[in-house]
């Protein structure tokens, strides 16, 4: 299972564009790319996933290169309320009866939104 | 609506004895998840299954147990806690249809543990 690695911080403004970007140079070829939202006190909530090229939905959308060593979370005018981690998370579909087992979330990216 | 519930939501207890944390899903997801999370390390797996009476060891299993005897419901068992278990103990279950990774996870609220 591929680890990731992205920043531990991040600040931004209020209505700014905000982009997180995780690093997973060891993706496999059937590796997804899947990113959570964790506010405080609260479990984390699926935002987007991806397999290669652009994705998005209504709330944020996801970049991936072609050789897929990374990707970019791209938050469109956050406001106060998207104060919260982010996690990136790679792996791949685990059928049943599988050994790996291993679902690594990271630390994550803390975003702070400022006014 | 469909959601995931955890009971308690706080518990103290002390070194030694059993507890037991409850997660109960009502979407009739097949795969079911426990993670615990902690200051500088992000969530990590502890246990997790496919299905009914299917479990499995995830990153950090050892002083922990789950047993699934139907679709709802995947409690967690710390034999004899510890006060390296005190933690906030997150339950998430899937579809299962795709896998566990390009299964959307949906999580319950969290149970904070503390043990004195």
């Amino acid at each position: 299972l591929a680890k990731t690695t992205q920043p531990i911080s991040m600040d931004s403004y209020e209505g700014q564009e905000v982009n997180i970007t995780c690093s997973h140079n060891n993706i496999a070829t059937n590796d997804y790319i899947t990113w959570y939202q964790q506010f405080p006190s609260q479990g984390p909530r699926f935002i987007i996933q991806g397999y290669k090229t652009k994705v998005t939905n209504e709330v944020a959308s996801l970049f991936i290169p072609a050789d897929r060593k990374s990707s970019t979370l791209s938050l469109p005018r956050v406001s106060l309320s998207d104060t919260a981690v982010y996690y990136c998370l790679v792996g791949d579909g685990y059928t049943r009866g599988s050994t790996l087992g291993r679902l690594y979330f990271g630390r994550g990216t803390q975003l702070t939104v400022w006014p | 609506d469909a959601e995931i519930t955890q009971s308690p939501r706080h518990k103290i207890t002390e070194t030694g004895r059993q507890v037991t944390l409850a997660c109960h899903q009502t979407w009739n997801h097949n795969n079911m998840f426990w993670y615990r999370q902690d200051l500088g390390h992000g969530l990590r797996l502890i246990h997790y299954s496919y299905g009914v009476h299917d479990t499995n060891k995830g990153e950090v299993s050892d002083g922990y147990s789950v047993s699934r005897s139907n679709t709802e419901d995947l409690p967690l068992t710390l034999e004899s806690a510890a006060s390296s278990q005190t933690s906030v103990y997150f339950c998430a279950s899937s579809e299962g249809e795709g896998g566990i990774m390009t299964d959307t996870q949906y999580f319950g609220p969290g149970t904070r543990l503390t043990v004195l």
